[in-house]
């Protein structure tokens, strides 16, 4: 099982619809949690990091399920520009401040 | 505009030739991160830096692949030899102090590496 696991995808919305991902994570002891966004053939940059209280940004919301070991993101109102894969990190654990990222999640959004 | 920087951006190579990939991270990041990334795939870790020293370096395969960062500012990747395996995007990323478990990581654009 790999530590942490996404869904591959890729979904398929159209513009303005709600779309929502799940990622879980092996580690009980992790500590920190985030989403990343990722374009094609660009590098990984922060989307927003999850907090056990669940957070928003915008049409984004995160929240983090440590019972059931896993976080989810939220998009509303799904734009064009959205169109991207999606990668679930977790980091912290026995390791220390070990990051793993997950394979990641392709949204793709369409007029 | 800071950032981190890589070089080269893209190379070719044959298999069993060397290669080394540079990494300029943002002034001030003491954290220090090689990833490899393959197609449809996450970043893996390969090393991780605080400063001038190798905190995590498990999943660095040691018979191949070295890493250094003098004076605790730019690092540099080597691949000796490469094998065809090895193509992929290597990523570097930087942070700013370790205490916090929420720093944020910032990713240089990669260099694309294709081992013939």
């Amino acid at each position: 099982r790999k530590e942490v696991e996404q869904d591959p995808g890729p979904f398929n919305v159209p513009e303005g619809a709600t779309v929502a991902f799940n990622c879980t994570y092996s580690n009980s002891a992790s500590q920190s949690f985030f989403w990343y966004r990722q374009d094609c053939r660009k590098e990984p940059k922060l989307l927003m990091s999850v907090y056990s209280s669940g957070n928003e940004d915008g049409r984004f919301t995160a929240q983090l399920n440590r019972a059931s070991q896993y976080i989810s993101l939220l998009i509303r109102d799904s734009k064009l520009s959205d169109s991207a894969t999606y990668l679930c990190v977790v980091k912290g654990g026995t390791g220390g401040f070990k990051t793993i990222f997950g394979a990641g999640t392709r949204l793709f959004v369409k007029a | 505009e800071a950032g981190v920087f890589q070089s080269p951006r893209y190379k070719i190579i044959e298999k069993k030739q060397p290669v080394a990939f540079w990494c300029n991270p943002i002034s001030g990041h003491n954290t220090l991160y090689w990833y490899l990334q393959n197609l449809g795939q996450g970043p893996e870790l390969l090393i991780r830096y605080e400063n001038e020293e190798a905190v995590d370096d498990s999943q660095l395969p040691k018979d191949r692949f070295s890493a250094e960062r003098l004076k605790g500012v730019d690092s540099t990747l080597k691949i000796q030899p490469a094998e065809l395996g090895d193509s992929a995007v290597y990523l570097c990323a930087s942070s700013g102090a370790s205490q916090s478990s929420y720093n944020e990581q910032f990713f240089g654009p990669g260099t694309r590496l294709t081992v013939l």
